[in-house]
């Protein structure tokens, strides 16, 4: 299994530009994540889904959308980047259990992301 | 709201403990632990469960209050491959987390 693999590794945007970051896992993961995190502040949530065709918002939606149109696919869509938005992005996914097991969250190898 | 994680960082000596601390001001159903070295992703520690359930790895320690809210990560005989920033997330039932600041490990040699 590869896991939870993200593209692209690194990238520069100018303000006012879109781009989306890519999610994949491969272990029938129902639950998917995307945080950002800045340095000194931990990670942030910014959008998760339980589920295809389920996603719902984090702390720090703000510019940001999500889509969930497979199981294994978890893209985040940047609309008109702003400097703000400087960070680095991480996707992550667990299996949740409907007796309310907790289960470890699975994280990519992250997306560093400059905007200027 | 975001969990408080004490000491923002520790410098320890190869051999030496450590205590990490979370507390949160939320009822907790979980806490999870997790290692972060520079440049790379968080990578599993431990889970402790509303309950007393934990879930980990063998060489790691950590307890949970769930009337104080707090949870505690004991790395004891420490090793350089210790090092990294240690954040704990806290949860509750829905599997959202909040994560702490994190803690800045270091071991010298």
């Amino acid at each position: 299994n590869a896991g939870v693999t993200q593209t692209p590794k690194f990238r520069i945007l100018k303000i006012g530009q879109s781009m989306t970051l890519q999610c994949t896992q491969d272990m029938n993961h129902n639950y998917m994540y995307w945080y950002r995190q800045d340095p000194g502040m931990g990670l942030k949530l910014i959008y998760y889904s339980v589920g295809a065709g389920i996603t719902d918002k984090g702390e720090v939606p703000n510019g940001y959308n999500v889509s969930r149109s497979t199981t294994e696919d978890f893209p985040l869509r940047l609309e008109l980047a702003a400097p703000s938005q400087t960070s680095v992005y991480f996707c992550a996914s667990t299996y949740a259990r409907d007796s309310g097991g907790q289960e470890t969250q699975y994280f990519g190898p992250g997306t560093r992301l400059l905007v200027l | 709201q975001q969990p408080v994680q004490s000491p923002q960082a520790v410098i320890l000596r190869e051999g030496e403990d450590a205590v990490i601390n979370c507390s949160s001001s939320k009822a907790l159903y979980s806490v999870h632990w997790y290692r972060q070295k520079h440049g790379e992703a968080p990578v599993f520690l431990m889970i402790l469960l509303k309950g007393g359930e934990q879930k980990g790895h063998e060489k790691i320690s950590a307890s949970f209050n769930e009337k104080k809210q707090q949870s505690s990560l004991y790395l004891t005989a420490s090793q350089l491959s210790y090092s990294g920033t240690y954040f704990c997330g806290t949860g509750g039932s829905n599997y959202k987390l909040t994560f702490g600041k994190g803690t800045l490990l270091t071991v010298n040699p």
